[in-house]
């Protein structure tokens, strides 16, 4: 059974970086058959993908436009993790934040399994 | 980006009545290569991460009850609930995978009537 167990502060200055981890267990974040998403939420902008890490021979990420200047994801094979860094975040970064597997098999599949959840606000 | 657009937002439906959550994408979401829609269904109750039902439209994830059914193809897409119960008390939303970024549509509140 597949489970992710994200950690990381749930306040945040603004213009200071948003860290999150999500630890994988069950799975491995180096399987050329996923790829690792961080996917937030909050009531102003619905669920919002912000982007993945996928390896296929070499590592890939892929990030949304509207953070792609803010944001990195990096996977840590040593400890079967990845993370999540967003930098100079204002309160619109305010949100739940979700770590999230989505499968591949020749195809893509959805988004099977999500972690708890970490509930970041940014305020000062 | 792909936008995606549910109706209703909310709807009420009374214990084993069916409901029926409609999904259009801004353009089509099917892979030709494969005839598969990158199309997915998840069901989000209060305090919980959304959890899939559907995905390539219309294929159940294991353990979903059969009364959750997808259908559609290309832009227009369907998510039923046959018989409605009290556990299917939840936020729905739609979610395309076909391009990045991925999207989802604004979520539909089922409640009961």
């Amino acid at each position: 059974q597949v489970q992710l167990q994200q950690s990381g502060p749930g306040l945040v200055k603004p213009s200071q970086t948003l860290s999150l981890t999500c630890a994988i267990s069950g799975d491995s974040v180096s399987s050329n058959s996923v790829a690792w998403n961080w996917i937030r939420q909050s009531p102003s902008r619905g669920l919002e993908w912000l982007g993945r890490t996928y390896y296929r021979s070499e590592r890939y990420n892929d990030y949304a436009v509207s953070v792609e200047s803010r944001i990195s994801i990096n996977a840590d094979t040593s400890k079967n993790q990845f993370s999540l860094q967003l930098n100079s975040v204002t309160p619109e970064d305010t949100a739940v934040y979700y770590c999230v597997r989505q499968r591949y098999s020749s195809s893509w599949y959805g988004m099977d399994v999500w972690g708890q959840g970490t509930t970041v606000t940014v305020s000062s | 980006d792909i936008v995606m657009t549910q109706s209703p937002d909310s709807l009420a439906v009374s214990l084993g009545e069916r409901a029926t959550i409609n999904c259009k994408s801004s353009q089509s979401v099917l892979y030709s290569s494969n005839n598969k829609n990158y199309l997915a269904w998840y069901q989000q109750k209060s305090g919980q991460p959304p959890k899939l039902i559907i995905y390539w439209a219309s294929t159940r994830e294991s353990g979903v009850p059969d009364r959750f059914s997808g259908s559609g193809s290309g832009t227009d897409f369907t998510l039923t609930i046959s018989s409605l119960q009290a556990e299917d008390v939840a936020v729905y939303y739609c979610h395309q995978y076909y391009r990045t970024p991925q999207t989802f549509g604004q979520g539909t509140k089922v409640e009961i009537k």
